[in-house]
């Protein structure tokens, strides 16, 4: 069966730190992945999405950047955090673009 | 353009009651429809989908979810809530019409549901 997993669970960074969030799914192959926030426990906003190694769509401007250097391997980073970039931040994969999708435990980022 | 609308912030319910959670969606042509749930500090878990066929959809934990055409409605219902189903509920459509290069799939912006004992 398929588990996607991410890491850490937890952060609290200060403001103008970088940042480093991995994602990893496990028991698929060529995945679609996305990246979500979700800002007070509501809305997602979707921030990324791929669909194969080195294909990075970016959905809104913003300081964060995403990579995927490996088929089932998303990274979310950033140079320089913002206090307006805390919030639970979402990985999920997909099968093909109309399949539903499966979402990661989440990481919780406190910018202070 | 594709929106999603869960018109309740909150519903509550007494445990064993029928529950009932409200979704409402627009899109150009026809719609790929789902519903998952959220606890407290956890990811997203996937409840039903409706892509195409009956339109009465059942899906995890006893849920399902009913979809009117004629309404662009894609009502989450169960027959007996559990207290155990208090969470957050979130509806997300996507345009089959949408071209190849668009993955977004609209989320609504959630509805809290509490099950009273």
């Amino acid at each position: 069966s398929q588990t996607i997993h991410q890491w850490p669970a937890t952060l609290v960074q200060p403001v103008g730190s970088p940042l480093s969030l991995e994602c990893t799914v496990e028991g698929t192959s060529n995945p679609n992945l996305y990246w979500y926030r979700q800002a007070a426990g509501r809305g997602l906003q979707l921030l990324f999405y791929s669909v194969g190694i080195g294909q990075i769509s970016s959905e809104v401007p913003q300081n964060l950047s995403a990579s995927r250097p490996q088929d089932r391997q998303f990274i979310l980073s950033s140079k320089k955090l913002l206090l307006s970039d805390s919030g639970f931040y979402l990985c999920a994969w997909s099968v093909t673009v109309i399949n539903e999708q499966f979402f990661g435990p989440g990481t919780r980022l406190t910018v202070l | 353009a594709q929106s999603v609308a869960q018109p309740e912030d909150q519903v509550n319910v007494a445990e064993g009651n029928p529950l009932t959670v409200k979704c409402t969606y627009s899109v150009s042509g026809n719609p790929y429809l789902f519903w998952y749930v959220q606890y407290p500090n956890r990811g997203l878990q996937f409840l039903l989908k409706y892509i195409t066929g009956d339109n009465l959809v059942k899906g995890s934990y006893g849920f399902e979810a009913e979809f009117n055409k004629s309404q662009t409605s894609f009502h989450l219902k169960k027959p007996s809530a559990l207290v155990s189903d208090s969470a957050l509920y979130f509806c997300a459509v996507r345009d089959m019409r949408s071209g190849a290069g668009s993955y977004q799939l609209t989320f609504g912006k959630g509805t809290k549901l509490s099950v009273i004992p």
